[in-house]
């Protein structure tokens, strides 16, 4: 099982719609999550991160830790086409030196 | 200029030819990584280095070797490239204590 699992997608949404964005993980010694987006002949960017369980906002983005079920969530509103780019979710390894991360979620935001 | 830049950023060679990525810094991070991102797999580490003297193997270090020639440059290179290599090659930094990762805009690499 591979540390980090997210739905590759593709992804197809009207603009203006909520986006959810799915990861389930399956070690968590360190409790720090990341999402980061990848437009396309790019280098991933981080795009938000959190510490721990509950919701974490950022303008149009919320970040979302359920321990509990060891799920990840990102939430979009108002979803952009300038929002069309690869998703990846990712976590700090057991040693808290390495990023682990997820295949990516492909989302297309159709104007 | 990009904080983290990768040469060559396309790259086609053939079978058995050895080949060097290159991936310079400015950020003054001490961490650099190499990633490797395919379809259906994401990223995944192939090595990683936390200071000038210090290498290690990542995920898929097999067929790789890396060169850390100072803190900011760290190099890749596939001795006998195969077609299974064909990816898309990152390197990316990180601060030591900070647990963000910069990327840089990535090699393609085609092995034919």
């Amino acid at each position: 099982q591979k540390e980090v699992e997210q739905d590759p997608g593709p992804l197809s949404v009207p603009e203006g719609a909520i986006v959810s964005l799915n990861c389930t993980y399956s070690n968590s010694a360190f409790q720090y999550f990341m999402w980061y987006r990848q437009y396309s002949r790019k280098g991933p960017e981080l795009l938000m991160y959190t510490y721990s369980s509950g919701n974490k906002e950022d303008g149009r983005f919320t970040a979302q830790v359920d321990k509990s079920s060891k799920y990840i969530s990102l939430f979009i509103r108002d979803s952009q086409p300038s929002d069309s780019a690869t998703y990846l979710c990712a976590k700090l390894d057991n040693y808290g030196q390495n990023f682990v991360f997820g295949p990516g979620t492909r989302l297309s935001v159709l104007p | 200029d990009a904080d983290v830049t990768q040469t060559p950023r396309n790259r086609i060679t053939k079978t058995g030819k050895r080949i060097m990525l290159e991936c310079s810094q400015t950020k003054g991070h001490d961490r650099m990584y190499w990633y490797r991102q395919d379809p259906g797999l994401g990223l995944r580490l192939i090595y990683y280095s936390f200071d000038v003297k210090d290498i290690n193997k990542g995920e898929i270090s097999d067929g790789y070797s890396v060169s850390r020639q100072a803190q900011a440059k760290f190099s890749l290179s596939l001795e006998s490239a195969i077609p299974n290599q064909t990816a898309l090659y990152f390197c990316a930094t990180s601060e030591s204590g900070m647990a963000e990762a910069f990327f840089g805009q990535g090699t393609r690499l085609t092995v034919v």
